[in-house]
């Protein structure tokens, strides 16, 4: 069963825009993480927060955590074309849990 | 090696046949996960390892799939007697736990039962 949720499913934004997307979750969680994958091939880690955090930034990347709502919010600024691909949401209950992975949003930079 | 390796990358099989997946974590991860994606959805857990615990095994679909780890190094996925359903991409991940890090994914084999 599916833990995370995103939404939109697919998000299409001009270069230099910024995008959002937003990941909620069912069961309380000890981290949260985003992944990007292209081209339906292996996914590359670009962001955990833990649940007594409320932001993060990394580069272009901001995430924020709201645990009372049970979602989370990806923010890429800047955007370029190279951003393409699909971003998932995933979400563990303790160190020794597996992650649990949303559907993924489809997100097109267009130049 | 610097990331987790799969093989093969591609596997074009026969339906009924047998296939084997291989997964080469990266050295010193104790955590090792298998992932099942068909095509355009996300990511279906199926088996994950941990150190010398007993795996949970909780999201291989049937008793077609069996997965096997040597302490903390390779792992290998088993599918017996596959089905067209099977068909999709198998990703591998490992992680070092318990930093609670984030995965290290392999590029996955592509499964096709043809």
């Amino acid at each position: 069963s599916q833990q995370g949720e995103e939404d939109p499913q697919a998000l299409s934004i001009q270069e230099g825009e910024n995008a959002t997307m937003n990941c909620s979750y069912k069961t309380s969680i000890n981290n949260l993480q985003w992944y990007r994958q292209n081209s339906g091939r292996g996914l590359v880690h670009l962001i955990l927060i833990r649940s007594n955090e409320r932001e993060k930034h990394s580069g272009r990347l901001r995430v924020t955590l709201d645990t009372s709502k049970k979602s989370s919010s990806l923010l890429i600024t800047a955007s370029r074309a190279a951003d393409t691909a699909s971003y998932f949401c995933a979400t563990d209950t303790g160190a020794n849990s597996k992650l649990t992975f949303g559907k993924g949003i489809t997100l097109s930079v267009r130049p | 090696g610097a990331g987790v390796s799969q093989s093969p990358s591609n596997k074009v099989t026969e339906k009924g046949k047998d296939v084997e997946l291989r997964c080469d974590p990266i050295s010193g991860h104790t955590a090792l996960y298998w992932y099942r994606q068909r095509l355009g959805q996300g990511l279906e857990f199926l088996i994950y390892f941990q150190g010398n615990s007993a795996p949970d095994k909780s999201g291989l679909p049937s008793d077609r799939f069996s997965a096997e780890r040597t302490g903390e190094s390779v792992s290998t996925l088993t599918i017996q007697r596959t089905q067209q359903e099977d068909s999709a991409v198998y990703l591998c991940a490992s992680s070092f736990i318990p930093l609670g890090g984030g995965y290290t994914f392999g590029s996955g084999t592509r499964l096709t039962v043809v």
